[in-house]
């Protein structure tokens, strides 16, 4: 399939280990923010949302952490398997309804 | 559940010819969105609908692209003429109202 970005910015980790996928969000008046993984070929997969009166919330391996002081939010996942490889996105919703997209992060998992 | 299928998944054209995508959304999904995604970049929007009523169309560069969705159901996006420019891939997204958004797999465009 066809790469989705060539010149994002790369994190590589062992496989069982933990990653930290960081993003800055750039309005202080969105109020709902989503993660989304984007394999070769794919579109973007939802993976886990937050709201803006939260600053954590968890799933199934995967926890966001959102702090509006600074505008960060991160995605963390426990113990990385290799069907975790992909690109990921963040992404922000204002008043409007409207995503706008950050800049992508590409996760590689070394077996 | 049938997800957002589309068509097709490559192109390749000539600059200045023009080209058609389709998109048919999750049954019962109101709102159709088409998203731009340049190689290295997150998806941008290019226009959403709602039924077949446009909600947002303020990123579609309206002299060359344009986009309609007659029925309220599948949806059509044009380029005409193409420019380098866009190359990239274009995705159509659906969702209930103000639900999640669920994305189709895309159509690779490539102008030469």
């Amino acid at each position: 399939g066809e790469s989705v970005g060539l010149h994002l910015p790369t994190l590589s980790v062992q496989e069982g280990d933990n990653s930290i996928i960081n993003c800055a969000y750039s309005n202080s008046a969105s109020d709902y923010f989503i993660w989304y993984k984007q394999e070769s070929g794919k579109g973007p997969q939802f993976i886990i949302d937050i709201r803006s009166n939260m600053d954590k919330r968890q799933g199934q391996r995967v926890t966001v952490l959102l702090n509006k002081t600074v505008k960060h939010l991160s995605l963390q996942i426990a113990a990385t398997q290799p069907g975790d490889s992909a690109v990921y996105f963040c992404a922000e919703k204002d008043s409007s309804y409207k995503l706008i997209f950050g800049s992508g992060t590409r996760l590689l998992v070394r077996p | 559940e049938a997800g957002v299928a589309q068509s097709p998944r490559y192109k390749i054209i000539e600059k200045r010819q023009s080209v058609a995508f389709w998109c048919n959304p999750i049954s019962g999904h109101a709102t159709l969105y088409w998203y731009q995604q340049i190689l290295g970049q997150g998806p941008k929007l290019l226009i959403q609908f709602q039924n077949n009523g446009v909600v947002d169309d303020s990123q579609l560069p309206k002299d060359r692209f344009s986009a309609e969705r007659l029925k309220g159901v599948d949806s059509t996006l044009k380029i005409q003429p193409a420019k380098l420019e866009d190359s990239a891939v274009y995705l159509c997204a659906s969702s209930s109202r103000a639900g999640e958004q669920f994305f189709g797999p895309g159509t690779r465009l490539t102008v030469l």
